[in-house]
């Protein structure tokens, strides 16, 4: 079975500039998250999505994320423009339900520096 | 609001040594708890589930028990080797369909 699968793997940027990432969840899982993860600390879920429609995006900076999963597949998450401390990794997941016994599968990973 | 401490790293060991990683939670309700291990260069993955009080999780030679009365999770393994330096993650979820993760405790293990 094919995992989660994220692109690209880094990306370097200046701030102010717009950056782009890209996620296709294992096939049939409805629920797909976004993480960032600060070095030195947890995940923090940044949007939950539950087949194309948001179930959670109360801690998503709207001023300057989005996310879309068009078709309720694959997904993007966009940040215009960056800031410095956008500098982390952003990490997808997905799993079967999002129920909470449900494990989440996660990909390998975006590392972003901003400079 | 809900929350997960872990125990600070890194936790440095010799092979052969036994292994506690403290976790304790915070929740509403009756959260299910988990273990993540993030292996250098991978994705987070699951390591063992406990989803009600008195359940005892366990993959891989580790386990934790599910304590309601000291609302803790703590991860053991009797043995670690050099293949478990790894960075472990708690985590909990309460049903909102959010997982939320404790900082995470780096774990090196010598040879």
């Amino acid at each position: 079975e094919a995992g989660v699968a994220q692109s690209p793997r880094y990306k370097i940027i200046e701030k102010r500039q717009s950056v782009a990432f890209w996620c296709n969840p294992i096939s049939g899982h409805a629920t797909l998250y976004w993480y960032q993860q600060i070095l030195g600390q947890g995940p923090k879920l940044l949007i939950q999505f539950q087949n194309n429609g948001v179930v959670d995006d109360s801690q998503l900076p709207k001023d300057r994320f989005s996310a879309e999963r068009l078709k309720g597949v694959d997904s993007t998450l966009k940040i215009q423009p960056a800031k410095l401390e956008d500098s982390a990794v952003y990490l997808c997941a997905s799993s079967s339900s999002g129920g909470m016994n449900t494990e989440a599968f996660f990909g390998q990973g975006t590392r972003l520096t901003v400079v | 609001g809900d929350s997960v401490t872990q125990m600070e790293g890194p936790v440095t060991l010799s092979e052969e040594a036994f292994l506690t990683i403290n976790c304790t939670y915070t929740a509403t309700g009756y959260p299910s708890l988990f273990w993540y291990v993030q292996y250098p260069g991978e994705g987070l993955q699951l390591l063992l589930k406990a989803t009600k009080a008195d359940d005892k999780g366990s993959n891989k030679g580790f386990e934790a028990t599910y304590r309601k009365e000291t609302t803790s999770f703590h991860l053991e393994k009797g043995s670690v080797q050099v293949s478990d330096s790894a960075v472990y993650f708690c985590a909990l979820n309460t049903g909102g369909f959010k997982t939320i993760f404790g900082a995470g405790t780096r774990l090196f293990v010598k040879a």
